[in-house]
């Protein structure tokens, strides 16, 4: 296992267009996180699912933005009506729980430039 | 979670230890101690975390007062490679934590 991978790494866009990106997590973790990362600040927590269930939506910037895990594996982020406050480096990252051992652990992320 | 404070940026000789601070006054009882890296254009990487003793693994050393008030991050040989945005989170341990709050971080540049 070579960790959390994410596609694509580099996206560019028009204003106005769909995008959709894609999570695929270590594979024991059951839960999955969605990060946004504007420039010059730390990660910000948007989403996350156990197993296949969204426990926490309510960070979602806004309703374009929307998430799934169908089957408790992959997560995609899909972003509708992009606009340019949208871009920004899209980060998963994914957890075993198990007691207390919860460290998280992310992917290289996707830069998303709206255009 | 409680809130922490980093200083903004620090340099540290390349062979030398590179110690990073964090204020973490507000910390309860069962809030744990995480730091992670994030290097240029990459994702966030775990280093430690600990939640009153000390801790060491490959990658550093986690020092905690015992007042539990402050951290102090070591790493004891700096290499150029650790440049990079360190972040020092608070979060409960528990399965019902599931977030990470992300300051601003420390810049640490290692100086050959």
């Amino acid at each position: 296992d070579t960790g959390v991978s994410q596609n694509p790494r580099h996206k560019i866009t028009k204003r106005g267009q769909n995008v959709t990106f894609r999570c695929d997590p270590i594979s024991e973790h059951n839960r999955l996180y969605w990060y946004r990362q504007t420039l010059g600040q730390g990660p910000e927590f948007l989403t996350y699912f156990q197993n296949e269930a969204q426990l926490e939506k309510s960070r979602l910037l806004s309703d374009r933005f929307s998430a799934e895990r169908p089957k408790g594996s992959f997560s995609t982020l899909e972003i509708q009506r992009t606009e340019q406050g949208d871009s920004a480096m899209y980060l998963c990252a994914s957890s075993l729980v198990s007691g207390r051992n919860t460290e998280a652990f992310f992917g290289q992320g996707t830069r998303l430039t709206v255009v | 979670d409680a809130k922490t404070t980093q200083p903004t940026s620090m340099d540290c000789a390349e062979g030398r230890a590179a110690n990073l601070p964090c204020n973490h006054s507000t910390i309860s009882g069962n809030e744990y101690v995480y730091w992670y890296r994030q290097i240029h254009s990459q994702g966030p990487q775990y280093i430690i975390h600990g939640l009153k003793n000390n801790e060491t693994n490959e990658m550093a050393s986690l020092i905690i007062t015992e007042d539990r008030k402050s951290s102090t991050l070591i790493l004891p040989h700096a290499t150029l490679r650790d440049t990079a945005v360190y972040y020092c989170i608070v979060r409960g341990g528990g399965a019902g934590s599931y977030q990470l709050t992300f300051g601003k971080g420390t810049k640490l540049s290692v100086i050959p």
